[in-house]
């Protein structure tokens, strides 16, 4: 099964910040990959799929950009309401659909 | 309004079995593919299992293959996961998700989930 690791597991940033988080796949997924953002007792909400596109309703301050077996996900300028725990997943190698282990960002 | 609430959680011993239901409203539920997702306690995102919107394809992981079955009536717009064999690292709250509006398996509607402790 395609494994996929993310960075940092967690990090600290201010209001304001450019925050970048990295997803990287085992072997290539083309661009078959997706963002969410969950918040605590919450259940996670799609960001960003096919690698870059931004889902309807999602702030354009976030971005993604990737193919292949590396992946990030971008946000411009961090708000108080992107603190959170971010999650990559692929699906190109159905049915072993997997999940990344996870990104918190805390304020600083 | 456009959700789907799951329902069935519980604490259940091991080796019995549950039965989650996942209760869709808001859109034409036959047309989507759908999916059960699980959350272990303070844990990541596990995949769990899908079934195609006629209900004739279905693809389990390998944690739960044998144990678990994934069903859907969409006459009563309700997706199914039949747990069985239950084991205590089966324990987590477990999501129903909509296979999102491009037909890929990315997930674009969750529910809030229905947590499921199997403890002795």
């Amino acid at each position: 099964a395609i494994q996929l690791t993310q960075s940092p597991s967690s990090l600290s940033a201010s209001v304001g910040d450019r925050v970048t988080i990295i997803c990287r796949a085992s072997q290539g997924i083309s661009g078959a990959l997706a963002w969410y953002q969950q918040k605590p007792g919450k259940a996670p909400k799609l960001l960003i799929y096919g690698a870059s596109s931004l889902e309807s309703g999602v702030p354009s301050r976030f971005s993604g950009s990737g193919s292949e077996t590396d992946f990030t996900l971008t946000i411009s300028s961090l708000q108080p309401e992107d603190f959170a725990t971010y999650y990559c997943q692929q699906f190109n190698n159905y049915p072993g659909l997997t999940f990344g282990g996870g990104t918190k960002v805390e304020i600083k | 309004q456009v959700q789907v609430v799951e329902s069935g959680g519980g604490v259940v011993q091991p080796g019995r079995s549950l039965r989650l239901s996942c209760a869709a409203s808001g859109f034409t539920f036959s047309s989507n593919a759908m999916h059960w997702v699980r959350q272990a306690p303070g844990k990541g995102l596990e995949w769990v299992a899908v079934i195609s919107n006629d209900g004739n394809n279905k693809y389990y992981a390998d944690s739960v293959k044998g144990r678990f079955t994934i069903s859907r009536d969409n006459s009563k717009k309700t997706l199914y996961l039949q747990m069985n064999s239950l084991r205590r690292e089966d324990t987590a709250v477990y999501y129903c998700a909509r296979t999102h509006s491009s037909g890929n398996w990315y997930f674009d509607l969750w529910g809030r989930g229905t947590l499921v402790t199997v403890s002795s």
